[in-house]
């Protein structure tokens, strides 16, 4: 299968940015996602960006996608407390998707 | 309504029983997965249904079988439980997108906790 990285940890202070990243091997991959899962729940689907768009913004959250380094990026404003999750990136190339191993972002209040 | 729901949330047996684990989606996917998460939360896909029809099959032990009586449904039933399998499994579900052009985002279930005693 195709290799998603990821770090495994990150830890910032509640009101801090976090920026998770995330490289990917095929570059033919459609969409990227980011997903979130929270202890003892299943994988919510947070956002997602088209191959061919370089960000994405929703409310809190950016995502940066560059296409030449295959590399992404989940940045999150003014992280809270509740933000304390796994954050899995996944690539899709038509019906697989490839996720990487996640990375636990801890919220310090 | 739950989208993708899960039965049962936890699950713990004997070695070398046979359980199933059943999945329904009422979002009227066409496309259905199943995948395990072991104990570093790595994901890593099992199967794939389109419609009743196994799509991806990746290197899973024979002793996993898959079964979709409609495209609503994709159990997973395993035989022969080993401690290895202990692991929490998700299923998914997504819409076909014939090439790839749509978003054909996964839903996920919220998970069955394998533990194999």
């Amino acid at each position: 299968g195709e290799d998603v990285e990821q770090s495994l940890f990150l830890s910032v202070r509640e009101g801090d940015s976090s920026v998770i990243n995330c490289t990917y091997t095929d570059s033919s991959s459609t969409y990227l996602y980011w997903y979130k899962q929270e202890p003892g729940a299943g994988l919510q689907l947070l956002t997602y960006i088209f191959s061919n768009m370089d960000m994405k913004q929703d409310q809190r959250l950016t995502v940066l996608l560059n296409k030449k380094d295959k590399h992404l990026s989940l940045r999150i404003a003014d992280t809270q407390t509740g933000d304390s999750a796994i954050y899995f990136c996944a690539e899709r190339n038509f019906n697989k998707f490839y996720f990487g191993s996640g990375t636990k972002l801890n919220v310090k209040p | 309504d739950t989208a993708v729901s899960q039965t049962p949330k936890y699950l713990v047996t004997q070695m070398g029983n046979d359980k199933s684990i059943k999945c329904e989606q009422n979002l009227g996917h066409d496309t259905m997965y199943w995948y395990k998460q072991d104990s570093k939360k790595f994901l890593k896909i099992m199967f794939s249904y389109n419609n009743k029809e196994l799509i991806i099959n990746e290197t899973v032990p024979n002793r996993f079988s898959p079964k979709s009586p409609d495209k609503a449904h994709l159990n997973l039933h395993i035989n022969s439980l080993e401690l290895g399998d202990s692991a929490v499994y998700f299923c998914a579900s997504s819409r076909q997108a014939a090439g790839g052009k749509s978003t054909d985002t996964q839903y996920f279930g919220p998970g069955t906790r394998l533990t194999v005693l």
